[in-house]
């Protein structure tokens, strides 16, 4: 059953670009987060987020950036995006942090021409 | 540090014979082990955790075993299935931290 939500499925855009993506979890959990999954299928962690603080991997670039209304919504911007941003993002929710059960979304695919 | 080293990147069995993928992690502090397994087009889902208060857990087919002093934890299939075929991410993590580090993930292959 799906609890976390992601729109658009799939996105085409090009280089210099503005894209936004939309995250929405109805687990009523206190932490979300954005993935990138490259076409090596790695896994890798861009964004922790709940009500008390923002944790940022230190090599996300600058143009992305995390927004959030409640603690059942984040989103992800891309100010610029560049080839390289090609991948499949995901979004997840945990109930409080990084120690409990992480719940993916079906995931958002970018292609950047 | 905190990367999480997973192997193999590959893994091709024989249905019915067991396979075993490995993690190590650098923090001494890390607590929590859990393993997410990907099926083509789906999104990584849990399928076993274990705490630095274990060594082992097992579960529905599924062993994973916890070595705190080598810094190593490893997820064991037994019986395998053409449905285990799937991408496999170990990660760790640690108590008021909010980050988890992943492993570059196994591609198990069964063969029929």
């Amino acid at each position: 059953e799906t609890a976390v939500f992601q729109t658009p499925n799939y996105h085409v855009t090009q280089v210099g670009n503005e894209v936004s993506f939309n995250c929405k979890q109805t687990l009523g959990h206190d932490t979300m987060y954005w993935y990138k999954q490259d076409s090596k299928k790695l896994l890798k962690i861009m964004f922790s987020y709940n009500n008390k603080q923002l944790i940022v991997n230190e090599t996300v670039p600058r143009r992305f950036s995390p927004q959030s209304s409640d603690k059942a919504h984040l989103n992800l911007r891309i100010k610029s995006v560049e080839p390289e941003d090609s991948a499949v993002y995901l979004c997840a929710s945990s109930y409080t942090g990084d120690q409990d059960t992480q719940y993916f979304g079906p995931g958002t695919r970018l292609l950047v021409l | 540090g905190e990367q999480v080293e997973q192997l193999p990147s590959i893994l091709r069995v024989q249905e019915g014979s067991s396979a075993s993928i490995n993690c190590t992690y650098e923090n001494s502090a890390s607590n929590y082990f859990p393993w997410y397994k990907q099926e083509p087009g789906e999104n990584p889902k849990l399928i076993i955790d274990i705490r630095s208060n274990m060594e082992r857990k097992q579960t529905q087919g599924l062993i994973v075993l916890l070595d705190k002093k080598a810094k190593r934890f490893s997820l064991h299939i037994t019986d395998t299935q053409p449905g285990d075929s799937a991408m496999y991410f170990c990660a760790a993590s640690r108590n008021n931290n909010n980050r988890i580090f992943f492993g570059d993930g196994t591609q198990l292959v069964v063969k029929p």
